[in-house]
């Protein structure tokens, strides 16, 4: 089956402008995480979402970061007006389970590369 | 905070060589503890994971991990690494019974393997 996937897979913007990166995760799983991975480090949490509800946004480093999932399937990070250090790739990562016990494994999709000039 | 170190950021073998890369965390309570790889130009995948149970866990390719909890550590090996395992690698924790389930990663190590 289809694996997580993100679009677009690079992005170009002005610094300033508004970005929309949106991941399809694997279909039925119920958990959704958004990581940002700067050049050299690991990736860091954001954001995840059980179904549609957010319920943690903890690490979104300020207000201009938003996010998204209305129907508890697609979901949309939305970078309010960028700045160059919003310069990162971006990962959406799947998981079925959504429980916090028991075995889970997240899946990671290809992650959209954004450049803020 | 939680925090996972990597203490190796670049190692260079040749074939046949024996890898063991690092990982350290600082986390009181109860770990779920993984592995990462990514190799060029693909996405992260699951190496192998530690819930519960046989502290020496065994992944694919050949890889396994020690859980050593006095040691707040978890250590990746391999035998006799190949060309193919070039690559970077990704230790992560999650903290058991949290809220949610998200990860805390280390800054990776990059592994270059030499035919």
């Amino acid at each position: 089956g289809a694996g997580v996937s993100q679009s677009p897979r690079y992005k170009v913007a002005k610094r300033g402008q508004d970005v929309a990166l949106r991941c399809d995760p694997i279909s039925g799983h119920v958990s959704l995480f958004w990581y940002q991975q700067a050049l050299g480090q690991g990736p860091e949490f954001l954001t995840y979402f059980q179904n549609e509800a957010q319920l943690d946004k903890s690490g979104l480093p300020s207000d201009r970061f938003f996010a998204e999932r209305p129907e508890g399937s697609v979901s949309t990070l939305k970078i309010q007006r960028t700045q160059q250090e919003d310069s990162a790739v971006y990962l959406c990562a799947s998981s079925f389970r959504q429980e916090t016990s028991g075995e889970h494994e997240q899946f990671f999709g290809p992650g959209t590369r954004l450049t803020v000039l | 905070a939680q925090s996972v170190s990597q203490h190796n950021h670049h190692v260079i073998l040749s074939e046949a060589a024996s890898l063991e890369l690092g990982c350290n965390y600082s986390y009181g309570g109860t770990v779920n503890l993984f592995w990462y790889v990514q190799y060029p130009g693909q996405h992260l995948q699951l190496l192998l994971k530690y819930f519960s149970g046989d502290p020496l866990v065994k992944g694919i390719k050949g890889f396994e991990a020690e859980f050593i909890k006095s040691k707040f550590s978890f250590n990746l090996r391999k035998p006799s690494v190949q060309w193919s395992d070039t690559a970077e690698y990704f230790c992560a924790v999650c903290p058991y019974g949290g809220a949610t389930n998200k990860l805390i990663f280390g800054t990776g190590t990059l592994l270059a393997v030499q035919p």
